[in-house]
Order: structure tokens, then sequence, then C-alpha cells
């Protein structure tokens, strides 16, 4: 069973205009959730996170929101460049029990951006 | 990331082996993980460890083996148990027990295994 879910693999944006990367989550024990890119044949690169005690943290051209109540997360990109294109993965943190610190991973958005 | 090496990037097993994949850090982090990733998939967890001479099952531990002898090397044996053992191989590493705000894990540019 899935806990963490990216329902879209795919998604293309012009250059300059906003990419939104969505991601649904099912466990409410998760209180801390991460963006992290991928290029291929190269490691995960950690993007931006959210503690659940907030709604909103920017960071440059990239903006999480998160909404508890609906157990849904997105990432903004804006604006989008040619460089963002990656595969973009949510993973959300288990800090409960005896798994502290551990990440589950959604399957992944993979963004192109064309120019 | 130029903090977790992950040796080789290549790897060919003959069916009936173990083989073993390397995990260095210099980061001076207490957490390292394993995960696999195969094609059209998220990450998933195989061993962590989170400090040395301890280390724990994840979600896909069958057919891996681990060790953690130093804080710098966490290597990850694959053995003939595990019929599937095609894909990519990711380290990671974290600071401490416990996610904070500022302590994502960060991880080595993976180990791809094919079978021969």
């Amino acid at each position: 069973d899935q806990q963490v879910k990216q329902n879209s693999p795919s998604l293309s944006v012009q250059e300059g205009r906003i990419s939104i990367l969505n991601c649904d989550y099912t466990n409410s024990m998760f209180d801390y959730f991460l963006w992290y890119k991928k290029y291929p044949a190269e490691g995960p690169t950690f993007l931006i996170s959210i503690s659940s005690i907030k709604d909103k943290n920017e960071d440059g051209r990239f903006t999480v929101f998160l909404n508890k109540s609906a157990k849904h997360l997105s990432l903004h990109i804006v604006p989008s460049q040619p460089g963002d294109s990656a595969v973009y993965f949510c993973a959300a943190s288990k800090n409960y029990g005896g798994s502290q610190g551990n990440l589950i991973f959604g399957k992944g958005t993979k963004l192109s951006v064309k120019p | 990331d130029g903090g977790i090496t992950q040796s080789p990037k290549y790897l060919f097993r003959k069916e009936g082996q173990n083989v073993t994949l390397s995990c260095e850090q210099n980061l001076n982090h207490d957490a390292m993980y394993w995960y696999r990733q195969d094609p059209g998939q998220g990450l998933r967890l195989i061993y962590y460890s989170q400090i040395v001479n301890d280390f724990q099952k994840g979600d896909i531990a069958e057919g891996y083996s681990v060790s953690r002898e130093k804080k710098e090397s966490f290597p990850l044996t694959v053995t003939s148990a595990q019929k599937n053992p095609t894909a990519f191989y990711l380290c990671a590493t974290g600071r401490g027990q416990r996610i904070h705000s500022n302590q994502p894990q960060h991880f080595g540019d993976g180990t791809r295994l094919s079978i021969l």
C-alpha cells in the first residue's frame, strides 16, 4: 500500500511558466516532508522541505505548500527553467516508533521544461 | 554529492554470486541508509543504520545483508537469495536519528547492478 503517492508520472511546462508538482499521503503520522530532484544516473539531491507545523516554505524559485487536512502537498517552481528538467520525488518522514529518520518516497514525477 | 562515494558505478553479477556494494562518507553523519530504485518506482529502503555496530531492516531487506563496523562505511551485500537484484542502488546519510527541518538525507550517485 503506497503511503506517498505522486499520481502524475510526467509533466511538461513551457520555460518561464509555473510548474506544479503534486503529492498525496495517507499516513497522518507523517510530520516532515521533503522534495528531491534527480537527474539520470545520479543520486537525488535535496531541494526543499516542510514541517507539519507550517503550511508554506519558500526558497527562491521553489515553494512547497502543505494542506494537512487534505494530506496533500505541492511543489511550485516559478519561473520554470530548462535546467529544472528532472524527476522530482516527494518523501515523507516516519518519525515514530523505531524508524525515526526513515523516508517514504513517492514514485516521482518527470518534469520537462521546454525552451 | 561529493561527501558520499559509492563504488563501483556499474556492477555485473553472475547468477548465484554474492556481490558487495561500497558506500563511504566523510560527512561525519551518524545515520546511513541503502535504497533500491527500480524503473518507474520510488526509492525503497533496504537497510539503515543509525549508529556504528547497529542496523535495522527496511521494507525490502530479504536477500540483502549489511555491516556497520565504522562510522564512515556501510557496505551492502546482495546475496544469491535476492531473486531480482537488477536495480539502481543508492546510499544515503543523515545527521541523526530524527529528521529536523535542516537535516535532509544526502545521497551518493548510486551503483547500477545488472545480472549477466
